[in-house]
């Protein structure tokens, strides 16, 4: 059964980071892409970045200079650190199992609501 | 980027009725086009890809149709359970991008 499960602070203040972790189960990360997607309280979604299976990394250009991905394969995990929050980055972030060729996101985590204030 | 339109922005529907609902694309994404369904407080899920395939489990009265930038997601006889809001999504390039969505309710 594929899992997708978000983790990381409810809270974070202005000006910190952002560190979250996807774990998943019943899949691999060398088998499939997982991209992280965020969701303003009752806005549309925001495709944030992918960690392919190979490894490499690809940002939405809004988001590149403060966002960075990465993975521990032999623990399923996958890391979303983000620097330099505001406000306006309170949001619901989930973590999506990618398939390729197209790019479609075909299990998602239940997502980890995160909220910037003092 | 690839910019995903998508109307309406909201919709009622009776009961059995059929619902349609279109999303363009800036460019032609040559059918790597997706739709998800996101009820309130749940997470998106997977309707259709490649414009016309249905996701395993999903029910058969949902059907996706289109090519070139212009597709469609249709309901075929609306229920109770479908009440949500839709998205399309582009998976022909990255950055993927999504339409705005469609917040469908039941009339």
């Amino acid at each position: 059964q594929v899992q997708l499960k978000e983790s990381g602070p409810g809270l974070v203040q202005p000006s910190q980071t952002l560190s979250l972790t996807c774990t998943v189960s019943g899949f691999s990360l060398t088998s499939y892409h997982v991209s992280w997607v965020r969701q303003p309280p009752g806005k549309g979604l925001e495709w944030m970045g992918v960690i392919w299976t190979g490894g490499s990394t690809a940002y939405n250009s809004l988001l590149k200079s403060r966002l960075s991905i990465s993975r521990d394969t032999s623990k399923s995990q996958v890391f979303l650190k983000m620097n330099s929050l505001q406000t306006e980055d309170t949001a619901t972030y989930y973590c999506a199992r990618v398939r390729s060729s197209p790019g479609v996101m075909d299990a998602w985590g239940q997502g980890a609501s995160v909220t910037v204030s003092s | 980027d690839i910019q995903m339109t998508q109307s309406p922005a909201s919709l009622s529907a009776s009961l059995g009725e059929t619902v349609t609902i279109q999303c363009r694309a800036s460019e032609d994404i040559y059918s790597g086009l997706a739709w998800y369904q996101q009820k309130p407080g749940k997470s998106p899920q997977l309707l259709i890809y490649g414009a016309s395939s249905l996701q395993d489990g999903v029910p058969s009265r949902f059907s996706g149709s289109g090519s070139g930038t212009q597709y469609s997601l249709k309901i075929s006889s609306m229920q109770t359970e479908d009440e949500g809001v839709y998205f399309c999504q582009q998976g022909l390039k990255y950055p993927l991008t999504f339409g705005s969505g469609t917040k469908l309710e039941i009339k």
